[in-house]
């Protein structure tokens, strides 16, 4: 049972369009979100998180969205960069659960020049 | 500076054959974790330790062993590797494991197991 889901395996956006990637999670006891980039032959680098407290945080070009009633994130990148084109890995935790991390299967964001 | 560092990289041996991949962070975190990656399943939690001498399972812990006897270090053991540990690996730290802070992560191991 996955309990975090990226449904799109992969996103192809023009330069300075707008990229949306989302998630989806199932255990109602998430209370911390994060997401991380991954460029090939490297290890994930944290990107911007948020607190099941609030439903927005931004830092950026981008913002990450939780929408807690429909057990939903997305990330938007806003102009999306070449540079931004990498592997984006949505994450989830309880913070009762003593340090247990749940990753989605990851979308791989092309962005077109 | 602040890193992960994993070793070896790349490790391709034969089934059976015990190894061990070596993790080790300099940023005195108390919490690390393996995990691995694969296509389609993203990236699974094999163990984690919330401090030294304190080590739980993940989701994926059948076929593999951690130590945790200092800080700094966070060894992944396979005693007899599988073709289905066929994978890429990553070790991860945090400071705390109750901080909602974001993890650190290795460059990877690319294993192979024939």
């Amino acid at each position: 049972d996955q309990q975090v889901k990226q449904n799109s395996p992969s996103l192809s956006v023009q330069e300075g369009r707008i990229s949306i990637l989302n998630c989806d999670y199932t255990n109602s006891m998430f209370d911390y979100f994060l997401w991380y980039k991954k460029y090939p032959a490297e290890g994930p680098t944290f990107l911007i998180s948020i607190s099941s407290i609030k439903d927005k945080n931004e830092d950026g070009r981008f913002t990450v969205f939780l929408n807690k009633s429909a057990k939903h994130l997305s990330l938007h990148i806003v102009p999306s960069q070449p540079g931004d084109s990498a592997v984006y890995f949505c994450a989830a935790s309880e913070t009762e659960a003593a340090g247990k991390s749940t990753f989605g299967d990851g979308t791989t964001l092309t962005v077109k020049p | 500076e602040a890193q992960v560092t994993q070793n070896p990289r790349y490790l391709i041996t034969v089934t059976g054959k015990k190894l061990t991949v070596t993790c080790s962070q300099n940023m005195n975190h108390e919490y690390m974790s393996w995990y691995r990656q694969d296509p389609g399943l993203g990236l699974r939690q094999i163990y984690y330790s919330m401090n030294v001498e304190v080590t739980d399972k993940g989701d994926v812990p059948e076929g593999y062993k951690v130590s945790r006897k200092e800080k700094r270090n966070f060894p992944l053991i396979l005693e007899s590797p599988s073709p289905n540990q066929t994978s890429l690996y990553f070790c991860a730290s945090k400071g705390r494991w109750y901080q909602d802070t974001e993890a650190f992560f290795g460059q990877g191991t690319r294993l192979t197991v024939v």
